[in-house]
Formats: structure tokens, sequence, C-alpha cells
């Protein structure tokens, strides 16, 4: 069975980076047929779609974050990485990983999300 | 950005209830929505994909059904554990968006 676990900084000073990393077990992140996501959900609001790294390195990020998120994937390591530069408080959120097939964008396999508290 | 707008934001219901979800896109998105489920402290679940397919290993009193704009999940007999929120999501085109949730609560 798949499984997908979020690991990272849990505070974050603002204007500084949160970086974040998903270890994938029970699959390999070079499929062929996936992308993976990354996903967050602010205290007591809804979802928010980041972007996506596919195993060959190629991205699609969300415009409204694009200017400050890099994704990358270690095929050696079999995990992919969330860099969200110049954070702010709005940043504050429980972070997912989470898995795309390609035939549907849809999220079959979430990690359990780690909370990310930007605060001085 | 497509806009994806759930009725009700929360709902009240009993055990053997049949209920009703609806989700609005502001533009048509084609059979590509998807519905989750989330309890409290949790991961969403991924239940319905395709607008009506059922996730493998979801009961089957779970459906889902529309095209173009307007989407239902339906829940034929509330059992306890359905008690959660559930969120829709688009994937017509970038950037993929969720609704707000609808909370389903117990009566």
């Amino acid at each position: 069975q798949l499984q997908l676990q979020e690991s990272g900084s849990g505070l974050v000073k603002p204007s500084q980076t949160l970086s974040l990393t998903c270890a994938v077990s029970g699959g390999s992140i070079s499929s062929a047929d996936h992308s993976w996501s990354w996903i967050r959900q602010s205290p007591g609001k809804g979802l928010e779609w980041i972007g996506y790294v596919y195993h060959t390195g190629s991205t699609n990020y969300n415009p409204s974050l694009k200017s400050r998120v890099t994704m990358s994937v270690d095929r050696s390591k079999n995990h992919f990485s969330l860099n969200l530069s110049s954070v702010t408080a709005a940043d504050t959120a429980v972070y997912y990983c989470a898995r795309n097939t390609v035939a549907g964008y849809y999220f079959d396999f979430w990690g359990l999300g780690t909370l990310v508290t930007v605060s001085s | 950005d497509i806009q994806m707008t759930q009725s009700p934001s929360t709902l009240s219901a009993s055990v053997g209830d049949r209920v009703t979800i609806t989700c609005r896109a502001s533009q048509s998105i084609s059979s590509w929505l998807a519905w989750y489920q989330q309890k409290p402290g949790k991961a969403p679940k991924l239940l319905i994909y395709h607008a009506s397919s059922l996730e493998s290993g979801v009961p089957s009193r779970f459906s889902g059904s529309g095209s173009g704009t307007e989407f239902t999940l339906t829940i034929s007999s509330l059992q306890p554990e359905d008690f959660a929120t559930y969120h829709c999501q688009h994937y017509n085109s970038y950037p993929w968006t969720f609704g707000q949730g609808t909370k389903l609560e117990i009566k």
C-alpha cells in the first residue's frame, strides 16, 4: 500500500523559506502514470493546490504562488520536496503531499499532513 | 481560475437519511470532478472521480452525478462514520481548485 509522509520545519519566521519533503513508500516516485502534488489547508479554510512535480522534474504551479514556489524530486531517495519563499502569516497551514494520476488529475493518495506555522 | 461553489455549507442530518451535496463550477468542467471526505485532523480521502466513478473500497451508498457546471454527491443512507466534511475539486484546467467544503453534522 502506498504511503506518503511529510517532514520539515514546523515553525518558520516571516520572510524566510518554508521547506518540506514528502517520502514515498510502497511505490515508486518514478511511475510514468503519476505526478506528485502539494496541497495546503489554512486553519478553518478550504484546500488550495500548490503545484505538482513529475518524476522527470517537470513542474506545474498554481499561478497564485508561482513566484515563490519551487518543487523538486529525488528519485534515488524516492521523495519530492517543496520550497516556499518569503513566507508570511498567510502561509500558515497544514501542508499535504498527495499523488495524482495522469489519467485524471485527482488525488488518490494523501500524506497525513504537517502543520507549518509562520511566526517570529 | 474556475471557482467551485458548494451548497449547503453545513448540513444537519440523521443516521439513515439520504443526503445530497451540490457543487457548481463557474464554467464548464465536463466531468473532470472529484469528491473527497475529510474527518477532523485527517487528510481528505478520495470518494468519487470523473464525476461518477466510485473509488475502490468506497461504500456503494456514495454516488456522484453531473456534468458541465453542476454536480451532486449523494449518500443514500447515512452511517455514523459519514459525518465529516466533503470537498469537491475540479481538474479541467490549471489551477485545480476546490470547493469551500460542506460540513455534514448529526441532527
